[in-house]
C-alpha cells in the first residue's frame, strides 16, 4: 500500500499550459504539504495544509494554487506554466511532530 | 535568517571509509531534527529523527546522528559506508512555531565507490 502517491509521474508540457498534479494520503495525517526540488535539488516548501486549512504559503507566484478536498487530498494546480517552473515536485504528509512521509515525486518538464 | 547549513556539498569515499556529514541550524527555541536520504530517482526517506532525550539517535541502516544543542548541529554518521548508500542526504529543521514544514538544507551528494 502506497502511504502518499502523487499522479502523474512525469508531466512534460509547453509554456503557457495549465496542469494539476493530484496526491493522497492514506496515513490518517492532518497536514499535508508540497515542496519544490529544483535542478541543484534544494527542497522547498511552498505550501502546507492541516486539516483542509491553509497554513503555510511561502513567497510562491500565484499561478501556484493549492487545493485541499480533503484532508487526504491535496492538489497543486499550476496556471501559464514557466521554464522555470520545470523541477521535481513532492507531496507530503506529517503527524503532529513533524516527520514528513514523501510522495514518489512528479518530474514537471516545461518546454 | 533563520537556515540549515550543511557543509559537505559533494563527498566521495571508498567503501568501508568512515562517514561524517555535518549540519547546523540557525533557529532560536525548540526544533526536532531530521535526516532524510534520497536515492538516484527515488522520493526522501526518513534516516532518523530526534525531537527530545537522548542526543545520540539510531537511524535505520548503520547511521547515527548526535545532536549538540550548544553548537546547533546535528551531525550524521556511519562507521563503514558501502556502495549502496550513494545518494542524497539532507538535513531538515522543524521549529515548532512553523507549521511543521521541512526546512532542508541544500544537501550533500555522496559518491561511494567500490
Amino acid at each position: 500500500d502506497t502511504a502518499v502517491s502523487q499522479t502523474p509521474k512525469y508531466l512534460v508540457t509547453q509554456m503557457g499550459n495549465d496542469k494539476s498534479i493530484k496526491c493522497e494520503q492514506n496515513l490518517g495525517h492532518d497536514t499535508m504539504y508540497w515542496y519544490k526540488q529544483d535542478s541543484k535539488k534544494f527542497l522547498k516548501i511552498m505550501f502546507s495544509y492541516n486539516n483542509k486549512e491553509l497554513i503555510i504559503n511561502e513567497t510562491v507566484p500565484n499561478r501556484f494554487s493549492p487545493k485541499s478536498p480533503d484532508k487526504a487530498h491535496l492538489n497543486l494546480h499550476i496556471n501559464s506554466l514557466e521554464l522555470g517552473d520545470s523541477a521535481v515536485y513532492f507531496c507530503a504528509s506529517s503527524p503532529a511532530y513533524g516527520q514528513g512521509y514523501f510522495g514518489p515525486g512528479t518530474r514537471l518538464l516545461v518546454l | 535568517a533563520q537556515s540549515v547549513s550543511q557543509h559537505n556539498h559533494h563527498v566521495i569515499l571508498s567503501e568501508a571509509a568512515s562517514l561524517e556529514l555535518g549540519c547546523n541550524y540557525s533557529y532560536g527555541g525548540t526544533v526536532n531534527l531530521f535526516w532524510y536520504v534520497q536515492y538516484p530517482g527515488q522520493h526522501l526517506q526518513l534516516l532518523l529523527k530526534y525531537f527530545s532525550g537522548d542526543p545520540l539517535v539510531k537511524g535505520i541502516k548503520g547511521f547515527e546522528a548526535e545532536f549538540i544543542k550548544s553548537k546547533f548541529s546535528f551531525n550524521l554518521r556511519k562507521p563503514s559506508v558501502q556502495w549502496s548508500d550513494t545518494a542524497e542526504y539532507f538535513c531538515a529543521v522543524t521549529p515548532q512555531n512553523s507549521g511543521y514544514a521541512l526546512n532542508f538544507g541544500k544537501g550533500t551528494s555522496l559518491l561511494v565507490t567500490p
